[in-house]
């Protein structure tokens, strides 16, 4: 079946510096990925739809100035926490989505990365 | 805008005996899919089954399947012969048919399996 690495699966940083976080289908084209952040024990909340090529879609309260998300590649797109404060520590996972006309019928999700920030 | 409600944060049940699951959503649209995925403790998101809208009959999978109830847009998981293996959080999750459209998820449901 389809696969979606994502990595890293765990990084702690400093507060102030930037973390970026990938997310590949390694075989197929992913025509659009999606970023979730999820809290413990919550469920998943979307932060952003990225579509190849173009600029991503960021969901209402999500700063886009923060979480800068690019997707150059049909099968590459990465989450880059800027500037990541203690309130950024999560669980950030990602979904693609390829391009078949039925292509919601499966979405595939990376393996999470956690994110701590000291 | 679609949301979906999953009604039971904790559920129970013993190895070997049959849980359900709860989920209704809501939408104005008539194409769409229905999933349940399952989080375990790795917290890597497992589908464990999925639902047409269109398609009248209720998915199977082995020890799981679906009451899919369209008129009432509910769409509940049973799960047989529970198993430990089965203790993680559950999420229900709907999507419209369109490219443009996003999974929404529930809230989700922790499952624990006791023996």
């Amino acid at each position: 079946g389809a696969v979606v690495s994502q990595h890293p699966s765990r990084v702690i940083c400093k507060s102030g510096t930037s973390v970026k976080i990938e997310c590949r289908s390694l075989d197929f084209q992913a025509t659009t990925m999606f970023w979730y952040r999820q809290f413990p024990k919550q469920s998943l909340m979307l932060m952003a739809t990225s579509n190849e090529g173009s600029k991503a879609t960021y969901e209402q309260g999500v700063e886009k100035d923060k979480f800068l998300i690019n997707h150059a590649s049909l099968t590459l797109s990465t989450l880059t926490v800027t500037s990541a404060h203690p309130e950024d520590s999560s669980f950030y996972i990602c979904s693609a989505r390829g391009l078949s006309q039925k292509a919601n019928e499966k979405l595939f999700f990376g393996s999470g990365t956690q994110l701590s920030v000291l | 805008a679609q949301t979906v409600t999953q009604s039971q944060p904790e559920m129970s049940v013993q190895e070997a005996e049959t849980v359900t699951l709860s989920c209704t959503y809501d939408t104005s649209e008539n194409n769409y899919y229905l999933f349940w995925y399952k989080q375990p403790p790795s917290r890597q998101m497992i589908l464990v089954i999925r639902q047409e809208a269109y398609k009248q009959q209720n998915a199977t999978e082995n020890r799981f399947s679906v009451n899919f109830q369209k008129a009432a847009k509910s769409f509940s998981l049973k799960i047989s012969d529970s198993q430990l293996g089965d203790t993680a959080m559950y999420f229900c999750a709907f999507i419209l048919t369109g490219t443009a459209s996003k999974l929404t998820f529930g809230t989700g449901t922790r499952l624990q399996v006791t023996l």
